[in-house]
């Protein structure tokens, strides 16, 4: 399957900062990326549909403004979490689909403290 | 839209016997069904998948059935080992560069 990597790691901001989170397809040129949160003991929870070349599709209840998605090639996309507040704290997760009919392969997910 | 459910929440077995997870989905539409295993602090990991058009699945020591008629499949782990201790976690999906529902996971814990 795809190979997806996830930048960073682990973040930890204080309140009313921005933070970036980059997800790489390593091996697969991605036309669609998808990012998802996760609460602690939670399930995945899709929160937008990112397409190459053209404007994210947001799920409901995901402020678009301070959820910024740029897709800007094949294989990489960006989050953005714009002023994040301490309810942002989550695990952010992104995955790519495989080159047959619709798998969908994870990065490894960026843990998201915000103080 | 689409709603997954996932059971049990929670699930021990010993070492080397069988765990079933069980999930159930609302759209009939719905045509394609992985299964991921997601250990703490990690994405999660494919494991299997199946698609509408096939009723069972099997890789080693994993198998997948699927009832369309009843809109429910299951995870089948046989000979379970320590290391298959993790959160799995059933979707739906519509198809291809669809988005993916989730069931809310369950625990497997294999005790040694």
């Amino acid at each position: 399957g795809a190979v997806v990597s996830q930048h960073p790691s682990r973040v930890i901001c204080k309140s009313g900062t921005s933070v970036k989170i980059e997800c790489r397809s390593l091996d697969f040129q991605a036309t669609t990326m998808f990012w998802y949160r996760q609460f602690p003991k939670q399930s995945l929870m899709l929160m937008a549909t990112s397409n190459e070349g053209s404007k994210a599709t947001y799920e409901q209840g995901v402020e678009k403004d301070k959820f910024l998605i740029n897709h800007a090639s094949l294989t990489l996309s960006t989050l953005t979490v714009t002023s994040a507040h301490p309810e942002d704290s989550s695990f952010y997760i992104c995955s790519v689909g495989g080159s047959s009919y619709n798998e969908q392969f994870f990065g490894p997910g960026t843990r998201l403290t915000v103080l | 839209g689409e709603n997954v459910e996932q059971h049990p929440s929670t699930l021990s077995v010993q070492e080397g016997d069988s765990a079933v997870i069980k999930c159930t989905y609302s759209d009939s539409a719905s045509n394609y069904f992985p299964w991921y295993k997601q250990e703490l602090g990690k994405g999660p990991q494919l494991i299997i998948d199946i698609r509408s058009n096939v009723g069972e699945k099997k890789d080693q020591r994993i198998a997948v059935t699927l009832n369309k008629t009843a809109k429910h499949f299951s995870l089948h782990i046989t000979e379970t080992q320590p290391e298959d201790s993790a959160v799995y976690f059933c979707a739906a999906s519509l198809g291809y560069g669809q988005n993916f529902v989730f069931g809310p996971g369950t625990r497997l814990s294999v005790l040694p």
